[in-house]
């Protein structure tokens, strides 16, 4: 099956300090990716659509300047975390759809963030 | 999307089949029912999805009623590493952008041995 990597699985970084999360799609082209964020025992909330050569669309209350997504690849996507602060720690988990098809959404495994 | 109604969490012995209901009264005819599970710390896992027809694959099979305003996920036999949470989504088909999921609460499945 499709298999998306995400990287790292886990960081822990200053308040202050920006964070870059990679995801990729190993076996398949992906126009469109989602960035989704997950609190402890929550669900997930989408964070960003991010398409390939274009702006990303972000969902109401997530801050643009915040979280920076480049999607400069059929295989690539990234999220920086910018000027972290404690309350953006949480479990940041990417998706990416094929391009081949529209049916199923493949997930990469998650970055868990702690910023202290 | 049409919201979704699944009961918090459920329990299942290991080897037993596990069913899960899903209640999604206001769908919309252009609408399909997808189920996805998240195992502890890790990424959502695609199941399987339906229009109207009951759907079987490898993981699990899909039951639709015939007003489709229900579903029922079932995992013929369960094992202990299919206990995660359990989410039922309904979306309207289509790719690109407007393949946005939106996840709901799930159901939290624990198989106990």
């Amino acid at each position: 099956g499709a298999v998306v990597s995400q990287h790292p699985s886990r960081v822990i970084c200053k308040s202050g300090t920006s964070v870059k999360i990679e995801c990729r799609s190993l076996d398949f082209q992906a126009t469109t990716m989602f960035w989704y964020r997950q609190f402890p025992k929550k669900s997930l909330m989408l964070m960003a659509t991010s398409n390939e050569g274009s702006k990303a669309t972000y969902e109401q209350g997530v801050e643009k300047d915040k979280f920076l997504i480049n999607h400069a690849s059929l295989t690539l996507s990234t999220l920086t975390v910018t000027s972290a602060h404690p309350e953006d720690s949480s479990f940041y988990i990417c998706s990416a759809l094929p391009v081949a098809s529209n049916e199923k959404l493949f997930f990469g495994s998650g970055t868990q963030l702690s910023v202290l | 999307d049409a919201k979704t109604t699944q009961p918090p969490s459920m329990d299942c012995a290991e080897g037993r089949a596990a069913n899960l209901p899903c209640n999604h009264s206001t769908i919309s005819g252009n609408e399909y029912v997808y189920w996805y599970r998240q195992i502890h710390s890790q990424g959502p896992q695609y199941i399987i999805h339906g229009l109207k027809n009951n759907e079987t694959n490898e993981m699990a099979s899909l039951i639709i009623t015939e007003d489709r305003k229900s579903s029922t996920l079932i995992l013929p036999h369960a094992t202990l590493r299919d206990t995660a949470v359990y989410y039922c989504i309904v979306r309207v088909a289509g790719g690109g952008s407007n393949y946005k999921l939106t996840f709901g609460k799930g159901t939290l499945l624990t198989v106990n041995p």
